[in-house]
């Protein structure tokens, strides 16, 4: 089974400061391992995934997470937050090559401050 | 092309009672999710069909949870009778194909039971 713990429930941040949501993993299989993205009143949107290859994932819109297995990590970052990113992150993990479901963690507040 | 759709948004019963949410899922989408999430918590699977056959449901209460979905394509998602602890966010989600496609997840229907 697989297990997610995101450290911080809330992070305040300042506009155009840079932002880390932590996030590790238990697993005892290989993994893939997702960030999604709920913004008020609305569903959850798949920000990035790591599912091979490259350590180093991008999103669109400037966050990026890096697959650290030796520390069952996947930190989300970014180097300058916006207003526009106050919204709650989730860090998901399925294990690779199976049917088997996503587990989520409980999830990070970002709240960018003015 | 229209996201997945969830009705009603909010609902406010009394314990014991029943109360049943839909989901309309992306026009082509084969599979569909049911997850429950509790404040301060993330997302839980309740429930994954493929078409209109049911191939995970090892998390839904089943003696007092119960889902369908006709047809391949409309979802309900029923409880009778509702606990306190059922108060939650319920999520229904969808995807082209199996878990390794990605999932497209609805707004929500906010159930608070007094």
């Amino acid at each position: 089974a697989q297990s997610v713990t995101q450290l911080d429930s809330q992070v305040p941040v300042f506009e155009e400061a840079p932002v880390e949501l932590r996030c590790n993993y238990s697993s005892s299989v290989s993994v893939y391992l997702f960030w999604y993205v709920q913004y008020p009143n609305q569903g959850l949107q798949l920000l990035l995934k790591y599912l091979s290859g490259s350590t180093l994932v991008e999103s669109i819109n400037g966050f990026e997470a890096e697959f650290n297995k030796s520390q069952t990590s996947f930190h989300l970052r970014k180097p300058s937050v916006h207003i526009s990113d106050t919204a709650e992150y989730f860090c998901a993990v399925r294990a690779s090559g199976s049917a088997r479901q996503l587990t989520f963690g409980s999830g990070t507040q970002l709240t960018v401050l003015p | 092309e229209a996201g997945v759709a969830q009705s009603p948004r909010y609902k406010i019963i009394e314990k014991r009672q029943s109360v049943a949410f839909w989901c309309n899922p992306i026009s082509g989408h084969a599979t569909l999710y049911w997850y429950q999430q509790i404040l301060g918590q993330g997302p839980k699977l309740l429930i994954q069909f493929q078409n209109n056959g049911v191939v995970d449901d090892s998390q839904l209460p089943k003696d007092r949870f119960s889902a369908e979905r006709l047809k391949g394509v409309d979802s309900t998602l029923k409880i009778q009778p509702a606990k306190l602890e059922d108060s939650a966010v319920y999520l229904c989600a969808s995807s082209y194909g199996g878990v390794q496609y990605e999932q497209y997840f609805g707004p929500g229907t906010r159930l608070t039971v007094t």
